[in-house]
């Protein structure tokens, strides 16, 4: 089945300074890729689509140089948090569709990034 | 624009009940509808859609476009059931994304 790998499951990192996550599809190629946002019992809020070779696309009130996307290849797509702040703690989620690239296919989850900033 | 409405925040049922977690869509066309499941540090992982006609883990749902609804049901709860529960949406409005309710925490009670 498809696999999505996120890394790093958690990390702490101090105010001012920029994270990297990675999200990785590991046995199919993701054209496209989806970054969420999700709060404690709180439902997914999409931030970004990441568009495999080009721009990503932006959910309205998510600033696009806080949160740098980058989707260099068909497997890997990048969410770089810069100049964090401790209100961007938080939990991260990547998913990216299956394999028949369908718009309607699955979407297949990484297990997340928590994020907190001190 | 779409929406999906989870209308229960929290649901608590005892084991061997039935169980309904509710799902009410805003869409205009053919959508294609998710549920998907997070259980306790899991990942968010796919429980069934509606193209599928199946059952999984004893869960079934049936898209009624009339209601616009998308309801997932079980006749017989589980304690293993308790989880995060959410509906998606896919559409070609949106074509590649998916908009998810707030999700349904499920309890189920020995």
């Amino acid at each position: 089945g498809a696999v999505v790998s996120q890394h790093p499951s958690w990390v702490i990192c101090k105010s001012g300074t920029s994270v990297k996550i990675e999200c990785r599809s590991l046995d199919f190629q993701a054209t496209t890729m989806f970054w969420y946002r999700q709060f404690p019992k709180q439902s997914l809020m999409l931030m970004a689509t990441s568009n495999e070779g080009s721009k990503a696309t932006y959910e309205q009130g998510v600033e696009k140089d806080k949160f740098l996307i980058n989707h260099a290849s068909l497997t890997l797509s990048t969410l770089t948090v810069t100049s964090a702040h401790p209100e961007d703690s938080s939990f991260y989620i990547c998913s990216a569709r299956g394999l028949s690239r369908n718009y309607n296919s699955p979407l297949h989850f990484g297990n997340g990034t928590r994020l907190t900033v001190t | 624009a779409q929406r999906v409405t989870q209308p229960e925040k929290l649901l608590s049922v005892f084991k061997g009940a039935p169980v309904e977690l509710k799902c009410n869509y805003s869409y205009s066309g053919s959508p294609e509808l998710f549920w998907y499941v997070q259980y306790s540090r899991q990942r968010l992982q796919l429980l069934l859609r509606h193209i599928s006609r199946e059952s999984i883990k004893g869960f079934t749902a049936d898209l009624n476009k009339g209601e616009t609804s998308f309801h997932l049901k079980k006749p017989f709860a589980q304690e293993e059931d308790s989880a995060m529960y959410y509906c998606a949406l896919s559409g070609g409005t949106n074509a590649g994304k998916s908009t998810f309710g707030d999700g349904t925490t499920l309890t189920v009670k020995p």
